[in-house]
């Protein structure tokens, strides 16, 4: 079984620049999540997706960051612009249900010069 | 809103010894999820814990969830380098927004 792909793995860019993060879940999988974990600190979710609908996004600064899952499976999460505190990994994970158990992905280690 | 509190934040052992993380909420959980995060690595799904009291195995390592449902331990019989890493739990909370939350992690290492 393939496992949830993300891209790219790291990005370093100025604040004030935009950046995209892509993820693949697994196969068949409707719920996706973005997380947002800075170091020294368990994951923080940003948003939940079930199948193409938005589950929570309550803690998504929506003034900067946007996602979107149009057709169900794959994803992109956005900033815009970069603010110097949003240097974190940001990992993707999918499962086959809400809450049930999630795969992660490797994640993008998001660095803001 | 909801938290899920993870104790101890840091542990240094020898190998050989045995290590405890708790994972405790103030309010009852439906289920709880245990993950292994190494370092610059992702976390990894280890177990899910659902019913009061439950206790899991899995080799050297066995989860255990309250009788309350308002916390839960992960205990590693016999540490080795190899379980150098971040434990993580992830907690539902029963009624209001049943949205999984992660604690902070506990950050083990095992000295050779």
């Amino acid at each position: 079984e393939a496992g949830v792909a993300q891209s790219p793995r790291y990005k370093i860019i100025e604040k004030r620049q935009s950046v995209a993060f892509w993820c693949n879940p697994i196969s068949g999988h409707a719920t996706l999540y973005w997380y947002q974990q800075i170091l020294g600190q368990g994951p923080k979710l940003l948003i939940q997706f079930q199948n193409n609908g938005v589950v929570d996004d309550s803690q998504l600064p929506k003034d900067r960051f946007s996602a979107e899952r149009l057709k169900g499976v794959d994803s992109t999460l956005k900033i815009q612009p970069a603010k110097l505190e949003d240097s974190a990994v940001y990992l993707c994970a999918s499962s086959f249900g809400r809450n049930q158990p999630q795969h992660f992905g490797d994640g993008t280690r998001l660095s803001i010069l | 809103g909801q938290q899920v509190m993870q104790i101890p934040q840091y542990q240094h052992v020898q190998e050989g010894e045995d290590f405890t993380t708790y994972c405790n909420s103030s309010t009852t959980l439906s289920n709880i999820q245990w993950y292994k995060q190494r370092p610059g690595g992702h976390p990894v799904f280890l177990i899910q814990l659902v019913k009061s009291g439950e206790v899991k195995k899995q080799k050297r390592l066995t989860f255990q969830f309250g009788e309350a449902k308002k916390n839960s331990s992960l205990h590693i019989t016999a540490t080795q380098t190899g379980d150098s890493a971040i434990y993580l739990c992830a907690a539902v909370t029963q009624g209001g927004s049943e949205k999984l939350v992660f604690g902070k992690g506990t950050k083990l290492t095992v000295n050779p």
